[in-house]
């Protein structure tokens, strides 16, 4: 059974700082999304991650995959603000079927 | 951009009543989902179909749950008899052609069940 674990589970940060959320998973996939949720909202995808070394960036996010390490990470580059929200990683498991992490809520302090 | 519409909003409804969720996929997708996230919690997977019929379902998704896509438009989650634990968020989804593709998330419905 696939088991997917994100850390940290909560994040306060400032402005213009680094970060990076890990997101581990426990049986081979190769397929794994990011995603953005602000709080009483739907989902909205960020990344999806095809490949081992795959690696995407948008604005001051940037994801990557490492599959031989079961390991993806979404760095976070100078946070703004707007950047405040729970991220999810989702991974495609063997039925081909999205399972989720818990989520990082990140606070991004002014 | 197309997107995924979920109706209603907010549902409140008495424990033991039968409740609807009604989705409108995005219009040339093929495969539709429900997900659900307790608040606070995880999101998690509750159905997958195409083809006019189930393809996955979850441990959630027992006998009072059912989906149905009743004409060319409509995706619907029902559960039968609702219970305190089935307050969730419940988020439709779609994708163009597998679960392998990005999914697309409707604003969800918040059930509250009393």
């Amino acid at each position: 059974e696939l088991k997917v674990e994100q850390n940290p589970l909560f994040l306060s940060m400032q402005e213009e700082k680094n970060y990076t959320i890990y997101c581990n998973y426990s049986t081979t996939s190769d397929r794994l999304y990011w995603y953005r949720q602000d709080p009483g909202k739907s989902l909205e995808s960020l990344f999806v991650l095809l490949s081992n070394g795959a690696v995407k960036q948008e604005g001051r996010l940037m994801a990557s995959l490492d599959t031989k390490a079961r390991l993806s990470t979404l760095h976070i580059t100078a946070a703004v603000h707007d950047l405040s929200a729970t991220y999810f990683c989702a991974v495609v498991d063997s039925n081909y079927q999205l399972i989720w992490g818990a989520g990082t809520k990140l606070i991004i302090k002014p | 951009e197309p997107e995924v519409t979920q109706t209603p909003s907010h549902q409140v409804t008495q424990m033991g009543q039968e409740v609807i969720l009604r989705c409108v996929p995005i219009s040339n997708h093929l495969y539709f989902y429900w997900y659900r996230q307790i608040l606070g919690q995880k999101v998690e997977f509750l159905v997958s179909f195409y083809n006019n019929e189930i393809s996955e379902k979850s441990e959630i998704f027992d006998d009072q749950f059912s989906v149905e896509r009743p004409d060319g438009s409509n995706f619907t989650l029902k559960i039968r008899s609702t219970k305190l634990e089935d307050s969730a968020m419940y988020f439709c989804a779609s994708s163009a052609r597998g679960p392998n593709e990005k999914l697309f998330f409707g604003s969800g419905t918040q059930l509250s069940v009393l």
